[in-house]
């Protein structure tokens, strides 16, 4: 079975500094799909990337980037200089082109310290 | 810009008194979803459309329908809300493109809903 895990649960730093959100995925398929979501307190979750399972090239947005290793089944997510807004709570969630539905990791809350 | 709108963002009803939560896309997605998402919890799927044809989880309690009348509207009624029902329902949106079964899923703001 497909399984998503966020081992931190909370995590806090001080502005600017840089932090690491950790994915780690269980499946035996060789097409699925990773992605980030961002839930800031307002309650929407906002799509931050898709990566499928084929393309294991790291991507950087801005001050985020994303680490993609087949090899050790992870889909890491960093922040760079990190700000108060990016307080949030981050889901990892995984996709299988054959299935209906997204697996959510239980989410890493972030605080962002001024 | 196209988005997924839900109304309302609050909403307060009583134990027992049926509610409706609306969900609109302006994104022409056909397939649309409804997550419970309760505190610290992350989303829990509900059922989706696709096009219209209804696909419910097997675990969502018969007190939660949908209809989806067109391609934009879908509802989600909550027959006799309980307790435990109190919690954040969020609406979703994606395109099946055919060779990618399901494309990357548009949620909109979500809806809290307290029960009393």
């Amino acid at each position: 079975a497909q399984k998503v895990t966020q081992a931190q649960t909370e995590i806090s730093v001080v502005e600017k500094e840089d932090v690491t959100l950790d994915c780690v995925y269980e499946t035996r398929d060789t097409t699925y799909y990773l992605f980030w979501y961002k839930q800031p307190p307002s309650g929407e979750l906002v799509f931050l990337i898709r990566r499928n399972s084929f393309d294991e090239q790291n991507e950087i947005s801005g001050r985020y980037s994303w680490n993609f290793q087949k090899s050790t089944s992870s889909f890491n997510f960093t922040i760079t200089a990190s700000q108060v807004v990016d307080s949030a709570v981050y889901f990892c969630a995984f996709w299988m082109n054959r299935d209906d539905k997204i697996i959510f990791g239980k989410g890493t809350r972030l605080h962002i310290l001024p | 810009d196209a988005m997924v709108i839900q109304n309302p963002r609050y909403q307060v009803t009583q134990f027992g008194k049926p509610v409706t939560l609306s969900c609109s896309q302006t994104l022409n997605h056909n397939v649309m979803y409804w997550y419970q998402q309760k505190s610290s919890q992350a989303p829990k799927l509900l059922f989706h459309y696709y096009d219209k044809d209804f696909n419910n989880e097997a675990d969502t309690p018969d007190n939660f329908q949908s209809r989806r009348p067109n391609t934009s509207f879908c509802f989600l009624d909550i027959r006799s809300p309980g307790l435990g029902d109190a919690a954040m329902y969020l609406c979703a949106t994606s395109r099946d493109s055919g060779t990618l079964r399901r494309e990357t899923q548009y949620f909109g703001p979500g809806t809290r809903l307290l029960v009393l």
